[in-house]
């Protein structure tokens, strides 16, 4: 069975500062890995994703994550926030048939 | 760019009625799911669907769910006697073919569904 695990439902950061958010999974089997973000009143845009060819995946809006099979995590970072970036971002993993499992969500807010 | 496009926005429904979900996939898409996060909660898989039949679906997923493709472009959720625990956001959303679950899913932007 596969799962994720988001470490803080909430972080704030300053404009211009980094984005850390925090993602450690659980898989049987090599997982397929992917950021979401949602922004209120929308649904799930996907950010990026890991499908086992680079470790180090770029995203759209100047995200990106590092897989680590050792620490089973998927960090995602932006160097730099922008206002724009508050929103609700969402890890999820899939076991490579489709369903995706979702991890709780980590509100970002950033502040002037 | 294509999108997954859900109507209506928000249903607001009385429990026990029936209530039916549309969505309407990206045209070259051949993987279709339904998701739902009830409020505060966890995005949660319900059904997955391919080539005419469901390929896997949750525990949530009992008798009174059910999902259809009707024609060649719309993909539908009903519940058959709604209860006051369905209300939830309700999310479809649709991949390419590909070699298991690696290509990404693409959501719309989904369905408050209100039982009173």
């Amino acid at each position: 069975a596969q799962s994720v695990t988001q470490l803080g439902s909430h972080v704030s950061v300053s404009e211009g500062a980094l984005v850390l958010l925090r993602c450690n999974y659980s898989s049987s089997v090599p997982p397929y890995l992917f950021w979401y973000v949602q922004y209120p009143n929308q649904g799930l845009q996907l950010l990026l994703k890991y499908t086992s060819a680079a470790t180090l995946v770029k995203g759209i809006n100047g995200f990106e994550a590092e897989f680590k099979k050792s620490e089973t995590s998927f960090h995602l970072t932006k160097p730099s926030a922008h206002m724009s970036d508050a929103a609700e971002y969402f890890c999820a993993v899939s076991d490579g048939w489709g369903k995706l499992q979702f991890g709780a969500g980590t509100q970002v807010v950033v502040t002037p | 760019e294509p999108e997954v496009t859900q109507t209506p926005s928000h249903q607001v429904t009385q429990m026990g009625q029936e209530v039916i979900l549309r969505c309407v996939p990206i045209s070259n898409h051949l993987y279709f799911y339904w998701y739902r996060q009830i409020l505060g909660q966890k995005v949660e898989f319900l059904v997955s669907f391919y080539n005419n039949e469901i390929s896997e679906k949750s525990e949530i997923f009992d008798d009174q769910f059910s999902v259809e493709r009707p024609d060649g472009s719309n993909f539908t959720l009903k519940i058959r006697s709604t209860k006051l625990e369905d209300s939830a956001m309700y999310f479809c959303a649709s991949s390419e073919a590909g070699v298991g679950g690696n290509q990404p899913q693409h959501f719309g932007d989904g369905t408050r569904l209100s039982i009173l």
